[in-house]
């Protein structure tokens, strides 16, 4: 079985620009969440949907956002780019069950400049 | 609000050397605690899961335990290998969170041959 795939791996962008990382998870997880882990820290939770409905959100602004789709893959969006976004993007799979623990991919690794 | 420390920050041992990293959490409502493992630069590898009702877990030489009423669990690591050199992160899912998971900040082993 494939794991939580993300892409891109790596992207650089300028400050004010948008950008949608993408996730797709282990097959018939439902649950996504995603992560923000800023170099030296442990990482922040952003958001978790279940079966294509947000379950929670972290303490980030709005110009952070995500959607889960009906095959439950997942994108997050992040608007007006600051250089403080520079950070690696983790996100997480699970499957339905609170026993069940998180398996994550890889991550997006974002440099705003 | 839940708060995840983590102690030591970094440790150094030589190659065959048991040691424990510890970890402690504020709030004892949790639904499980995870450990994982980061290598510089890459995503979280899960290393073990325990549920709030079970006391430790073993996988090969790694041992964790839980006692919830005192907010701590260990990850012990028996005849450690300079292949076990990565950042240890452990994380708590809140009960009253949607099962977010709270990161502590980690702890960075360095196992020298």
């Amino acid at each position: 079985d494939a794991g939580v795939t993300q892409s891109p791996t790596h992207l650089i962008k300028t400050r004010g620009q948008h950008v949608t990382l993408r996730c797709s998870p282990i097959s018939g997880h439902k649950s996504v969440s995603w992560y923000q882990q800023v170099l030296g820290q442990g990482p922040q939770f952003i958001f978790q949907y279940y079966e294509k409905e947000e379950r929670g959100r972290g303490n980030f602004p709005d110009r952070f956002s995500a959607r889960q789709f009906p095959n439950y893959s997942s994108e997050l969006n992040v608007n007006a780019l600051l250089l403080g976004d520079s950070a690696l993007y983790l996100c997480a799979s699970r499957p339905t069950g609170l026993n069940y623990g998180y398996t994550f991919g890889s991550g997006t690794r974002l440099t705003v400049v | 609000k839940q708060e995840v420390t983590q102690i030591p920050a970094a440790l150094s041992v030589p190659e065959g050397e048991n040691l424990v990293l510890n970890c402690s959490f504020t709030d004892s409502a949790i639904y499980n605690l995870q450990w994982f493992r980061q290598d510089p630069g890459k995503g979280l590898t899960s290393l073990l899961l325990i549920q709030s009702s079970q006391r430790e877990q073993t996988s090969g030489r790694l041992n964790a335990s839980l006692d919830k009423s005192s907010g701590r669990s260990t990850l012990y690591i028996a005849a450690s290998q300079p292949g076990d050199s990565a950042t240890y992160l452990c994380a708590v899912s809140l009960r009253q969170a949607g099962t977010a998971l709270i990161f502590g900040k980690g702890t960075t082993l360095s196992v020298s041959s």
